[in-house]
C-alpha cells in the first residue's frame, strides 16, 4: 500500500517569513495529493490539493508543488502570520487503482513566532 | 463549517463494550469516509462507502463495521472496545465515489475507552 514521510515534525518560523513542509510517497500510481491544516482540538481543513497532470498550484499566501518522477510533494506558505500556527498533514492516493481512502503523513506542528 | 455533522462529540465508555458513531454528510454528498486519528496512528483511513454501498476498506478491525443508509448518513461501530480504540473519529464526505475528489472532514468524535 501507500506510504507517505512527511517532514520536518516541527517546523518554527518568525512572523512573515516562509515555510515549507516536504512529503514524499511510495505509490508511484498516486495522482491526488491534498494538504489538511488541523488546528488543536478541530476538523482537518482542506486547504490546498494538486492533482498528478500539475507541476504546481497557488492560492493567495499557499503553493503546493509536485514532482511525481522524485515522488515527492511540498507546501509552501509565505508571509507567515499567527493563525498559520496548526499542525499541517500532507496525503496521498490513488484513485485510479481501485478504491482507497487517503494516506496521510504524520503531521507537521508549525509554529509562527511573533 | 464543512457541513459535516456528526455525533456525539464526546463518548466515555467502558472496555468491552459497544459504541455508535453518527455521520451525516454535506448535502449533494454521496461518499462517507471514516478515519481514526490517535497519537501513536496518525490519521488512518478505516473504510469508505458510496451511495449506500461499501466502496473501500483500509485498516479497519474486524471488531469494528460500519454502513451507510438511504438517506446517505452513516454509522460506524465498534465493539469490544479496547483501551487502545480510545482515539477521534472522524468522517469526511465528498461527492464523488473515487478518492481524488475534495473530503471534507467533520468535527470529530471523541472516544475514551476506561
Amino acid at each position: 500500500g501507500e506510504n507517505v514521510e512527511q517532514h520536518p515534525s516541527t517546523l518554527s518560523v518568525q512572523e512573515g517569513d516562509s515555510a515549507v513542509i516536504k512529503c514524499t510517497y511510495s505509490d508511484s500510481a498516486s495522482n491526488y495529493f491534498p494538504w489538511y491544516k488541523q488546528e488543536l482540538g478541530k476538523r482537518p481543513q482542506l486547504i490546498i490539493d494538486i492533482r498528478s497532470n500539475v507541476g504546481e498550484k497557488k492560492d493567495q499566501r499557499i503553493a503546493v508543488t509536485l514532482n511525481k518522477t522524485a515522488k515527492h510533494f511540498s507546501l509552501h506558505i509565505t508571509e507567515t502570520q499567527p493563525e498559520d500556527s496548526a499542525v499541517y498533514f500532507c496525503a496521498a492516493s490513488n484513485s485510479g487503482g481501485g478504491a482507497d481512502g487517503l494516506t496521510f503523513g504524520k503531521g507537521t506542528h508549525l509554529i509562527i513566532q511573533p | 463549517d464543512s457541513g459535516v455533522t456528526q455525533t456525539p462529540k464526546h463518548l466515555i465508555t467502558a472496555t468491552g463494550q459497544r459504541v455508535t458513531l453518527r455521520c451525516s454528510p454535506r448535502s449533494g454528498d454521496l461518499s462517507v469516509y471514516w478515519y481514526q486519528q490517535s497519537l501513536d496512528q496518525g490519521l488512518q483511513f478505516l473504510i469508505q462507502y458510496y451511495n449506500g454501498e461499501e466502496r473501500a476498506k483500509g485498516n479497519i478491525l474486524e471488531r469494528f463495521s460500519a454502513q451507510q443508509f438511504p438517506d446517505l448518513h452513516s454509522e460506524l461501530n465498534l465493539s469490544s472496545l479496547e483501551l487502545g480504540d480510545s482515539a477521534l473519529y472522524f468522517c469526511a464526505s465528498s461527492v464523488g465515489a473515487n478518492s481524488d475528489y475534495e473530503q471534507y472532514f467533520g468535527p470529530g468524535t471523541r472516544l475514551t475507552v476506561t
